[in-house]
């Protein structure tokens, strides 16, 4: 199992600029979260999907956001048009709806910077 | 509201000594779960170790333990024997029981001196 992978690991833009981050959630899981962490606010939960559904985004800090998840192995996180207050690492989780418990996997997180 | 507070911004502890970070939380429930994650230089967000809330039995993985109180609403991790290898942001988080909206707290950097 290679865990969630995002991708890519460093985005550097420009102000104004489209910016998509990708992740492939964890085979069989049926959660997918992703959080933006920032040295300001920590770690926030900006939306997350059950079954390829959006269930809660109100975490989504405004309408230049938005998040998709096409299928089951695959979400993206699009900012148009980025400013240099979205720069941060924003990580994807998945689960599995069972077990929350047991938390769930995070990526390797993706590092924006926005210039 | 839900609320978890790490009091400790930074903290250093010498290899082969023991370390206890502390965490206090917040909430009205009477079922949920709480967490320690680290987060080394690499990024990545690493399970250390779980607590169920209905349990007093405190959860041991090797070298980490936690203190959970549950009516004092503290959850500290101890590490013994640090090893340089545990240099790494610590997040102590909570998990409703029926929810699976983690709440992080502020974080605390610890630093294993050689």
């Amino acid at each position: 199992d290679a865990g969630v992978i995002q991708s890519p690991r460093h985005e550097v833009t420009e102000m104004g600029q489209e910016v998509t981050l990708r992740c492939k959630p964890i085979s069989g899981h049926d959660y997918l979260f992703w959080y933006r962490q920032t040295m300001m606010r920590g770690l926030e939960l900006l939306i997350y999907f059950n079954n390829n559904v959006p269930i809660d985004d109100s975490g989504m800090p405004e309408d230049r956001f938005s998040a998709k998840m096409p299928n089951a192995s695959f979400s993206t996180l699009k900012i148009q048009p980025s400013e240099p207050r979205d720069s941060a690492v924003y990580f994807c989780a998945s689960g599995f709806g069972q077990g929350w418990g047991y938390g769930y996997t995070f990526g390797s997180g993706t590092r924006l910077t926005v210039v | 509201a839900q609320t978890v507070t790490q009091s400790q911004p930074e903290m250093s502890v010498q290899e082969a000594e023991t370390v206890t970070l502390s965490c206090t939380y917040d909430t009205s429930e009477n079922n949920y779960y709480l967490f320690w994650y680290k987060q080394p230089p690499s990024r990545q967000m690493i399970l250390v170790i779980r607590q169920e809330a209905y349990k007093q039995q405190n959860a041991t993985e090797n070298r980490f333990s936690v203190n959970f109180q549950k009516a004092a609403k503290s959850f500290s991790l101890k590490i013994s024997d640090s090893q340089l290898g545990d240099t790494a942001m610590y997040f102590c988080a909570f998990m409703r029981g029926t929810g699976n909206q983690f709440y992080f707290g502020t974080g605390t950097s610890l630093t294993v001196i050689p």
